[in-house]
């Protein structure tokens, strides 16, 4: 399996940037790093993903590794809406496998 | 535009009676994901259908538990004779299928299924 490790649980405070990071050591040439973020009693949310460069969206950065081992999701600007459990996940044949993700706990 | 829809939001069932959960992917979507999480875990996988066709059910419970996703209709999740440990909210995923790796999931909010 392409595996992710990330952080349990992270805190932020209100306004500031977090960084997330994810380690995925074993990833392979074709394996996308996707992000998604699952709020109390929601689905998960698609967040971003990317290959090999950066990526930017409305919702957050992507700064993947040049050897590829490990990427960071960047909230440029933390909110309280923001708190939820965040997964990196690497796409193994056509699956997408979760982990346990990092909580995220913002604080005002 | 209509996202992932997925019923019922809640179910009960007692012990030993059938659970069938629904769900209608995105509209043009042809691809649906099944996924089980359990009180404070994470998401585990439990199957990837194309219209009509498993791709894979390799996280799938080989008893009990069925999928499909006929060329018509909502794709559905069976579970059989439920058990207490079958508790949990299950929740279903589409993908347009163009591009795999590259097409990011879209997910309902869940049935929540409770087994008394």
């Amino acid at each position: 399996d392409a595996k992710t490790t990330q952080p349990n649980s992270m805190e932020s405070n209100e306004e500031e940037p977090v960084h997330l990071p994810c380690n995925h050591s074993t990833i392979s040439g074709t394996d996308y790093i996707h992000w998604y973020r699952q709020l109390p009693s929601q689905g998960p949310e698609y967040v971003i993903h990317g290959l090999t460069s950066n990526v930017n969206n409305r919702m957050a950065s992507l700064a993947i590794a040049e050897d590829r081992k490990s990427s960071t999701l960047i909230l440029h600007r933390a909110t309280l809406r923001d708190a939820a459990v965040y997964y990196c996940i690497l796409t193994y044949g056509q699956n997408f496998v979760f982990g346990p993700g990092t909580r995220l706990s913002v604080l005002p | 535009n209509a996202g992932v829809m997925q019923n019922p939001r809640h179910l009960v069932r007692r012990r030993g009676q059938e659970a069938r959960l629904r769900c209608s992917p995105m509209k043009g979507h042809s691809h649906v994901y099944w996924y089980r999480q359990l009180p404070e875990e994470g998401l585990k996988f439990m199957v990837y259908l194309q219209k009509e066709n498993i791709i894979d059910e390799s996280g799938m419970p080989k008893e009990r538990f069925s999928a499909e996703f006929p060329k018509e209709g909502p794709s559905i999740l069976r579970i059989q004779q439920v058990v207490r440990g079958d508790s949990a909210a299950y929740f279903c995923a589409s993908s347009p299928g163009t591009g795999v790796y590259n097409s990011p999931l879209h997910f309902g909010n869940g049935t929540r299924l409770t087994v008394t």
